[in-house]
């Protein structure tokens, strides 16, 4: 089974503070990508990853940056944290490069800045 | 923008009863529609999806109906159970962008009661 985990369900932060969110693949998988979902707007892509060290801007990267270092692990970096980017935060793999490729979502991070 | 509506925002069904959630899209270059079920505490995962060189798609009670002419589409779960219970999603994706960007709809949550 592919299996998509992410280093925290919970996380308080505080306004001002670098947040670092991880997310680690275990299959081997081409594609990571990061969403936050909002009650009544569903999922929004924030960036996403096709390979180690390449990057693409989703629809609201604003606020936003990522790094992926290893092709397993896809970090997503909140660099001066926002009470408006307090959210839930959900990573998703695809294992190659087609459009109908399957997405695998790890379990998320509930985000709450204060 | 939204490019692909998703309704209703919520739904409730007896045991037993036909669970129906719609969606519409815009954009004619789509041609790949997921649906992703979410259960609470856990992250979306692929249910069920269709080509637009189909009109339905079935597998067990879950069925996609496909209307390429009125840019819709719509899930149909049959006999619908109490663990069926979830947030449900459409989704939509261009071809050939060499990995799948998935445009989602803004989510149906369905509750089935007993």
């Amino acid at each position: 089974d592919v299996k998509v985990t992410q280093s925290s369900r919970y996380l308080v932060k505080r306004t001002g503070e670098k947040v670092f969110l991880e997310c680690v693949q275990d299959m081997d998988h081409e594609n990571m990508f990061w969403y936050r979902q909002d009650p009544g707007l569903g999922l929004r892509l924030i960036y996403f990853s096709y390979d180690v060290k390449m990057k693409e801007k989703g629809d609201i990267p604003e606020g936003y940056s990522v790094s992926r270092e290893k092709k397993e692990r896809f970090s997503l970096i909140l660099e001066s944290a926002s009470t408006n980017q307090t959210s839930m935060y959900l990573c998703a793999s695809t294992p190659g490069d087609t459009g109908t490729d399957t997405q695998y979502f790890g379990p998320g991070t509930r985000l709450t800045v204060l | 923008q939204q490019q692909v509506k998703q309704s209703p925002q919520s739904l409730i069904v007896q045991k037993g009863g036909i669970s129906i959630i719609n969606c519409a899209y815009e954009n004619t270059a789509f041609d790949y529609f997921p649906w992703y079920q979410q259960f609470p505490g856990k992250g979306p995962a692929l249910l069920i999806a269709i080509r637009p060189d189909v009109s339905e798609k079935k597998e067990g009670r879950f069925t996609i109906s496909f209307n390429k002419s009125a840019k819709q589409f719509s899930l149909h779960i049959m006999d619908s159970q109490p663990g069926d219970s979830a947030t449900y999603f459409c989704a939509a994706t261009e071809p050939n962008t060499g990995f799948q960007k998935l445009v989602f709809g803004t989510g149906t949550r369905l509750l089935v009661s007993p």
